[in-house]
């Protein structure tokens, strides 16, 4: 299994909603990642996990909530989202990490915040 | 720190002409470097990767890269392009120490003309 599961494919949700995106690997990958993109721009880093541990928070507000339940799950918690937030949310991980090598994407979530 | 510039912005070719991307990066010694692609609405994944060795890296779906170091440079090449290669590239150059974080260039959208 050399996948990255990312539900759901889309969410809209209103501003006042809280809602959770939700990523899976079977790799063993110790490493997982959260990209946002917005259209026609290159993936931002927003969290990384390594060893199940929050090791890089690159300033991201609060209304994001990550979480990491155990080493093949990564949650992103969102609530009370601005419309400036609709973008694809992309998961990533890698074998070990932080890390330099080679990051296995999901397919995002493509949110939409009205 | 490191940094990567893809000159194109929109790139066109006919079905089964050449095709070359350029990346050009920015880092003080021998970087981590990588092409990603990305078809729309999907996740980015992995074309090729250079780390050391052999300059002349091959990729997946026919793709080849050549790191340079004179001219800082890792272009991307494949000799006779697919309708199916229109997408959007994104180079990246990752730090070989200190700060583990991907930079990716901007990207370039091709496309391809039956």
């Amino acid at each position: 299994d050399t996948e990255v599961t990312q539900t759901p494919k889309h969410l809209v949700m209103g501003m006042t909603n809280k809602k959770s995106l939700k990523c899976e690997q079977h790799m063993g990958h110790r490493a997982m990642y959260w990209y946002k993109q917005k259209a026609k721009k290159p993936p931002e880093l927003m969290f990384v996990y390594s060893y199940e541990k929050l090791s890089i928070n690159e300033s991201v507000p609060s209304r994001f909530s990550p979480e990491c339940p155990n080493s093949s799950l990564l949650n992103l918690h969102l609530h009370a989202l601005q419309p400036e937030d609709s973008a694809l949310y992309l998961c990533a991980s890698s074998r070990q990490g932080p890390t330099n090598e080679k990051l296995f994407f999901g397919s995002g979530t493509q949110l939409s915040v009205l | 720190a490191q940094s990567v510039t893809q000159p194109d912005i929109h790139i066109t070719v006919s079905e089964g002409a050449s095709l070359e991307l350029r990346c050009n990066y920015s880092y003080g010694a021998t970087p981590y470097l990588f092409w990603y692609v990305q078809s729309p609405g999907q996740g980015l994944q992995l074309l090729l990767k250079y780390f050391s060795g052999d300059t002349l890296v091959q990729g997946i779906k026919g793709f080849e890269a050549e790191f340079k170091r004179s001219q800082s440079s890792f272009n991307l090449r494949k000799p006779s392009v697919h309708w199916s290669d229109a997408a959007e590239y994104f180079c990246a150059v990752g730090a070989t120490s200190g700060t583990y974080k991907y930079i990716f260039g901007t990207g370039t959208r091709l496309k391809v003309l039956a």
